[in-house]
């Protein structure tokens, strides 16, 4: 099993172009999850999906868009980068209902510019 | 959620126990305690959890004051490969779709 995947890994883009993240896990988990860590900090939750067809926001949800597109795949958005959105995402699931624990994905790092 | 307090950074001798400490005073009777690493800028690394009682597994033993209000996080022996950052969470039970909120963490630098 591959776990939590992610691509891609590095990205640099300029303000105001768009771009999606996308992540993609395979143990059949329930709920999925997208974090920002900015350096020197801990992680934030920018969006949710607690099961396949719903999403929530997070912590800091602004300048984002989330999409589950079926269980195995939860894909981000930014629609118009700005350099504050310049940060290491990571993607996270977990089984709703069996566990405890988060299984992370390696992270995407991204500058905006 | 409730707030977690942990001191922001700690040294411990390799092959000697490692003792982080968290701070949890505001917690409500549902919340459970988590703890994650994260090592060198990877995604996180789930350890343990526990709600009331002393819990043990492979990696660690998390002890959790009766009154809940604090807990430590044991690493028995540690190693030059448990140098993290170290997050104390305390979070709902898995069927509230389990939020975690990170803090800064304790950075733990295990030196030989």
């Amino acid at each position: 099993n591959a776990g939590v995947t992610q691509t891609p890994k590095f990205q640099v883009l300029k303000t105001g172009q768009s771009m999606t993240l996308q992540c993609a896990q395979d143990m059949n988990h329930n709920s999925m999850y997208w974090y920002r860590q900015d350096p020197g900090m801990g992680l934030r939750l920018i969006y949710y999906s607690a099961s396949e067809g719903t999403t929530d926001k997070g912590e800091v949800p602004n300048g984002y868009n989330v999409s589950r597109l079926n269980k195995r795949e939860f894909s981000l958005r930014l629609e118009s980068a700005a350099p504050s959105q310049t940060s290491v995402y990571f993607c996270a699931s977990s089984d709703r209902v069996l566990s405890y624990e988060q299984y992370f994905g390696p992270g995407t790092r991204l500058t905006v510019t | 959620d409730a707030k977690t307090t942990q001191p922001p950074s700690m040294d411990c001798a390799e092959g000697r126990a490692a003792n982080l400490p968290c701070n949890h005073s505001t917690i409500s009777g549902n919340e459970y305690v988590y703890w994650y690493r994260q090592i060198h800028s990877q995604g996180p690394q789930y350890i343990i959890h526990g709600l009331k009682n002393n819990e043990t597994n492979e990696m660690a033993s998390l002890i959790i004051t009766e009154d809940r209000k604090s807990s430590t996080l044991i690493l028995p022996h540690a190693t030059l490969r448990d140098t993290a950052v170290y997050y104390c969470i305390v979070s709902q039970p898995p069927g509230s779709g389990n939020k975690l909120v990170f803090g800064a963490g304790t950075i733990l630098r295990v030196k030989s």
